[in-house]
């Protein structure tokens, strides 16, 4: 079974601009999760989808935003990029509630 | 609202030594409980996990965690650890309702000097 898969690996965005990070789930499974991780704040939950619906959301200013489509698959959108938002986005999937989360290998997102 | 705490940033140890990265957690709710490790430029990877039953979980590759509930706590031990367990352990919560959320703590450095 394919794992989790996230693209691309590596991003270099100019402040201002707007990036879009994609997530593949494993497959069969339906949640969809977002974190941020950096040195200064660790990692922080940004959002959740289930079934093309958001479940749960973090405390991230609406310039972060997510969507799921209905094979599961997840895209996550920061727009007017700061260079705060230097990080590396994890994508985790999981079958169904608080069980555990599989996680992909992460975006590094560089803002220059 | 849930918050974790890993009591140390960094644990050096020598190999064959037994180590242990605490982590206790808050929440006003029953909660699930996770050990993940992360090698350099990777993502993470689920260790062990408490969901119910006996409190003391094991993994595949010699970790073990009790969970202690009236001291809420979720520490991670090994009696011998091995160059290659050098990498940065996770603790994390989630809630029993309310979908999928992780809370993690800052992380514990585990270094293994040979």
């Amino acid at each position: 079974k394919a794992g989790v898969t996230q693209t691309p690996r590596y991003l270099i965005k100019t402040r201002g601009q707007q990036v879009t990070l994609s997530c593949s789930p494993i497959s069969g499974h339906r949640s969809v999760s977002w974190y941020q991780q950096t040195p200064g704040q660790g990692l922080q939950f940004l959002f959740e989808y289930f079934s093309e619906t958001q479940r749960n959301k973090g405390n991230f200013p609406g310039r972060f935003s997510g969507r799921q489509f209905s094979n599961s698959r997840s895209e996550m959108n920061v727009s007017t990029l700061e260079l705060g938002d230097s990080a590396l986005y994890l994508c985790a999937s999981g079958q169904g509630i608080s069980t555990e989360a599989f996680f992909g290998q992460g975006t590094r997102l560089t803002v220059v | 609202a849930q918050s974790v705490t890993q009591l140390d940033s960094q644990v050096p140890v020598f190999e064959e030594a037994p180590v242990e990265l605490r982590c206790n957690y808050s929440s006003s709710v029953s909660v699930y409980l996770f050990w993940y490790v992360q090698y350099p430029n990777q993502g993470l990877q689920l260790l062990l996990k408490y969901l119910s039953g006996s409190t003391l979980v094991e993994s595949i590759n010699g970790f073990e965690a009790e969970f202690n509930k009236s001291q809420t706590s979720f520490h991670l031990r090994k009696p011998s650890v091995h160059i290659s367990d050098t990498a940065e352990y996770f603790c994390a919560v989630s809630p029993l309702e309310g979908g999928n959320k992780l809370v993690f703590g800052a992380g514990t450095i585990l270094r293994v000097k040979s």
